[in-house]
């Protein structure tokens, strides 16, 4: 059982479309990251958000961390094939044994 | 600034035998994180090191160890190699750790490849 899920599992678009993944938990996290993995490479981490309510904007990315702190969301505007990788979300939990827990990931196909 | 380095890339090894993985934290960053990714379960957390300790273990039977020398780098080992360990391999170096959510910068990786 996955303690961070992710959706969907797969999204392929073309150039230009807007897409919204998820990344969802039933546990409490204390702060949230995204990352985005490309092909040989390790993960980038490209925002961390701590607060639940929290919306924070990079370039053509919105994050957004719920209310209750369980759930986030990372919205793409006007995606380019530079978009593409793999996204994984990554939560902080508090008394738990690791420290990260990363989600399955979402990956991300953009079509020229 | 050098980013986190990981040797060997690729390995390929049979089963039965044992590998030993090398990662080079970023300069001034004292803890080193391992991770397994596979496509059936992603990414798992297998330990961190900080100031040569072990600090925090994940779910891994104990054929995987590491280990943390003083000048930060890292490695870890996998003994009595089976099929199912066949896996990328990530390290992840950060300031002082994971606790809190500081930020982990990951090295690209060894894929080890068990037949």
């Amino acid at each position: 059982t996955q303690l961070l899920e992710q959706s969907p599992q797969f999204l392929s678009i073309q150039e230009g479309e807007n897409l919204t993944v998820y990344c969802n938990s039933s546990s409490v996290f204390s702060s949230l990251q995204w990352y985005r993995q490309e092909p040989g490479e390790g993960p980038v981490l490209l925002v961390t958000v701590v607060t639940g309510g929290e919306v924070k904007k990079l370039k053509r990315l919105t994050f957004q961390f719920g209310d209750a702190r369980k759930d986030s969301s990372l919205h793409i505007t006007a995606a380019q094939p530079g978009d593409t990788g793999l996204y994984l979300c990554a939560g902080v939990l508090n008394n738990y044994g690791q420290n990260f827990v990363f989600g399955p990931g979402t990956r991300l196909s953009v079509l020229p | 600034k050098a980013g986190v380095t990981q040797t060997p890339r690729y390995l390929i090894k049979t089963r039965g035998q044992q590998v030993t993985l090398s990662c080079s934290p970023i300069s001034g960053h004292r803890s080193v994180s391992w991770y397994q990714q596979t496509p059936g379960q992603g990414l798992q957390f297998l330990f961190e090191y900080f100031s040569e300790t072990q600090r925090n273990k994940g779910n891994f039977p104990g054929r995987f160890s590491g280990r943390q020398f003083s000048n930060s780098r890292s490695e870890m080992n996998v003994s009595t190699l089976e099929l199912g360990d066949s896996a990328l391999y990530l390290c992840a170096s950060s300031l002082v750790g994971t606790v809190g959510g500081d930020t982990q910068y990951f090295g690209p990786g060894t894929r080890l490849t068990v037949l």
